[in-house]
């Protein structure tokens, strides 16, 4: 079974601060790991994915992640927070082959971008 | 080019009243998934088709819960009986292979459910 812990369900930055969103998860398999943002009334979309190539990934506006095994987790990053960061970011697992990719989700961290 | 698309993207029902939401999937895209998204938590996956094949269901709640994707596109979840505890952000998400783990799943924006 697959399982995603997030860090601080909120987190609040001033504009231009490091932003540092945290994901650890639990897998019975080698993960595939994905970020995804969501904006008020609208659906999901994603930031980036780890495949099991490159372990430093890099995904849109800015934002990477790292996947580090030993410590089971794939921190959120960006250098310098905008306005426009403000929004609920999921962190999620797939289960793999046997269950048609599924995702497990944490609970979310909800950024707050202050100016 | 078209994205996912979800009808209606708010729902108000009376307890014990039948509802169905629609979801209409990138075109081609063989794997379509319905997830569940209470109040302030994460989307919880509730079932999976591969083209008109429901393969896995095991995160219908109950069995008020019905999804069906006839021809392998549009995607219908029906939730019988309403209740309470329905209440929640139904989003619809699809990708264009079948299983595959590091397949993006592109989302839909979601029906809004509030029962009364």
């Amino acid at each position: 079974a697959q399982s995603v812990t997030q860090l601080g369900s909120h987190v609040s930055v001033s504009e231009g601060a490091l932003v540092l969103l945290r994901c650890n998860y639990s897998s019975s398999v080698p993960p595939y790991l994905f970020w995804y943002v969501q904006y008020p009334n609208q659906g999901l979309q994603l930031l980036l994915k780890y495949t099991s190539a490159a372990t430093l990934v890099k995904g849109i506006n800015g934002f990477e992640a790292e996947f580090k095994k030993s410590e089971t987790s794939f921190h959120l990053t960006k250098p310098s927070a905008h306005m426009s960061d403000a929004a609920e970011y999921f962190c999620a697992v797939s289960a793999g082959l046997n269950a048609g990719n599924m995702l497990t989700f944490g609970g979310g961290t909800r950024l707050m971008v202050k100016p | 080019g078209a994205g996912v698309s979800q009808s209606p993207r708010y729902k108000v029902a009376k307890r014990g009243q039948d509802v169905a939401l629609r979801c209409d999937p990138i075109s081609g895209h063989v794997s379509l998934f319905w997830y569940q998204q209470a109040l302030g938590q994460g989307p919880e996956f509730l079932t999976y088709f591969q083209n008109e094949a429901q393969l896995d269901k095991s995160g219908l709640p109950s069995d008020r819960f019905f999804a069906e994707r006839p021809e392998g596109s549009v995607s219908t979840l029906k939730i019988q009986r309403t209740q309470q505890e329905d209440s929640a952000v139904y989003l619809c998400a699809s990708s264009p292979m079948r299983a595959g783990g590091q397949e993006t799943q592109y989302f839909g924006p979601g029906t809004r459910l509030l029962v009364l």
